[in-house]
């Protein structure tokens, strides 16, 4: 299995909705990712999980919760998101040098 | 901070044109990655470079690495439709600094 699954693809959500996204990659990959990406613009990294630690947080608002559940599993929560959070949320695994991306959650904020 | 510069921003092309793309780093990167963003699509990695002018070639698309590590560039030549889509550098500095992505269009 050489690929990194997201789901949902799609999500539109109130602004005082809870949700969760969910990533998931069986290749045995130590290092996650969490991206946002905008339209017309590159990914913007958000966090970064190592060994099921969280090592990186790029200053990302509290109403983005990550968790490392096991080696496989990365999940977002997300809570009281804003119209400006729509995005292409893209989740991505690393072991050597090539980051395999996941197909994305394409996510609107209503 | 660190910046990773690419041109142009859009390339439009007529099938079986060739195709360039620029990066250019404020500081010296110890590698460089490139990826490929189909239209509503994720990235895809493409190669890593990582010595001081690596030229390599995939198929029709050549990567090169500059000597001074600084920059790089993406050469594709004779398009075709398959590659539309947005090409990415991202240097390397413990994580992924991204250019701004090229927009490969080709016209009708």
């Amino acid at each position: 299995d050489t690929e990194v699954t997201q789901t949902p693809k799609h999500l539109v959500m109130g602004m005082t909705n809870k949700k969760s996204l969910k990533c998931e990659q069986h290749m045995g990959h130590r290092a996650m990712y969490w991206y946002k990406q905008k339209a017309k613009k590159p990914p913007e990294l958000m966090f970064v999980y190592s060994y099921e630690k969280l090592s990186i947080n790029e200053s990302v608002p509290s109403r983005f919760s990550p968790e490392c559940p096991n080696s496989s599993l990365l999940n977002l929560h997300l809570h009281a998101l804003q119209p400006e959070d729509s995005a292409l949320y893209l989740c991505a695994s690393r072991q050597g040098f090539g980051y395999t991306f996941g197909s994305g959650t394409r996510l609107t904020v209503v | 901070g660190q910046q990773v510069m690419q041109i142009p921003q859009y390339q439009h092309v007529q099938e079986g044109e060739d195709f360039t793309t620029y990066c250019n780093s404020s500081t010296t990167l110890s590698n460089i990655q490139w990826y490929k963003q189909r239209p509503g699509g994720h990235p895809v990695f493409l190669i890593q470079l990582v010595k001081s002018g690596e030229v390599k070639k995939q198929k029709r698309l050549t990567f090169q690495f500059g000597e001074a590590k600084k920059n790089s560039s993406l050469h594709i030549t004779a398009t075709q439709t398959t590659d539309v889509g947005t090409y990415f550098c991202a240097g390397i500095n413990y994580q992924l600094i991204w250019g701004a992505g090229t927009k490969l269009i080709i016209k009708p």
